[in-house]
């Protein structure tokens, strides 16, 4: 099973529109992380937003908040007011604590590319 | 400050060709990763290290897929020989321990094998 499931190939939205984009994991560990990467088509990978397991509020950065739904096990990214500038291929990813509490390795889901139109 | 710094930024080579790839992680940063992007599969993770030593190589693809960290400011993925399915973009990426899971990318090198 994938542990990471990203629904959504590609989204539009408007300039200046909020966006959610899905995310949801899998796991039997009751510590985790979650993660949001954005890939513009430049290439390189930026790291966004981070939500631990035991982490009671939703994380927000700038115009970035992550919907923490832990019984559904979901965590989709929400971007506020869109800019053009957003535009990019997005990555949900999951990091486990592992049998040792000690990995550090990252899931990735297959993405979504998301088109913010003016 | 510097971020994670990778080279070559594009390689273009013949199969059956020895390829090394480089990357600088930041800083004072406890582990270094390296990725292996293409349409069909995602991103992958090949190997992981953690103070200059290998901790996870579960994701190196075969024998002709090595990687190195001499020391906390260099290592290197080399592939020998190298065969057109390897044809791939190659991401170095570092992070904390401090702050596990968050890390940060390099720009990534485009490797196109012949």
């Amino acid at each position: 099973a994938q542990k990471i499931t990203q629904t959504q190939p590609g989204m539009f939205v408007q300039e200046k529109e909020a966006v959610t984009l899905d995310c949801t994991y899998d796991t039997s560990d009751q510590s985790y992380g979650l993660f949001w990467y954005k890939q513009p088509s430049s290439g390189e990978m930026i790291f966004l937003i981070y939500q631990g397991s035991y982490d009671e509020q939703n994380a927000t950065e700038g115009r970035y908040s992550l919907n923490f739904q832990k019984a559904r096990k979901s965590a989709n990214l929400v971007i506020s007011a869109s800019q053009l500038g957003d535009s990019a291929m997005y990555f949900c990813a999951m990091r486990e604590a592992g049998g040792g509490g000690s990995n550090y390795k990252l899931t990735f889901g297959k993405g979504t590319l998301l088109t913010v139109n003016p | 400050d510097a971020g994670v710094i990778q080279s070559p930024r594009h390689e273009v080579t013949e199969m059956g060709q020895e390829v090394t790839l480089r990357c600088k992680p930041i800083s004072g940063h406890d582990y270094l990763f390296w990725y292996r992007q293409t349409m069909m599969r995602g991103l992958e993770l090949l190997i992981y290290f953690n103070n200059n030593v290998p901790i996870d190589d579960s994701g190196m693809p075969e024998d002709r897929f090595s990687a190195k960290m001499p020391n906390a400011s260099f290592s290197t993925l080399k592939i020998q020989p190298s065969e057109p399915r390897d044809s791939a973009v190659y991401f170095c990426a570092s992070s904390l321990v401090a702050l596990p899971g968050t890390q940060y990318f390099g720009p990534g090198t485009r490797l196109t094998v012949l």
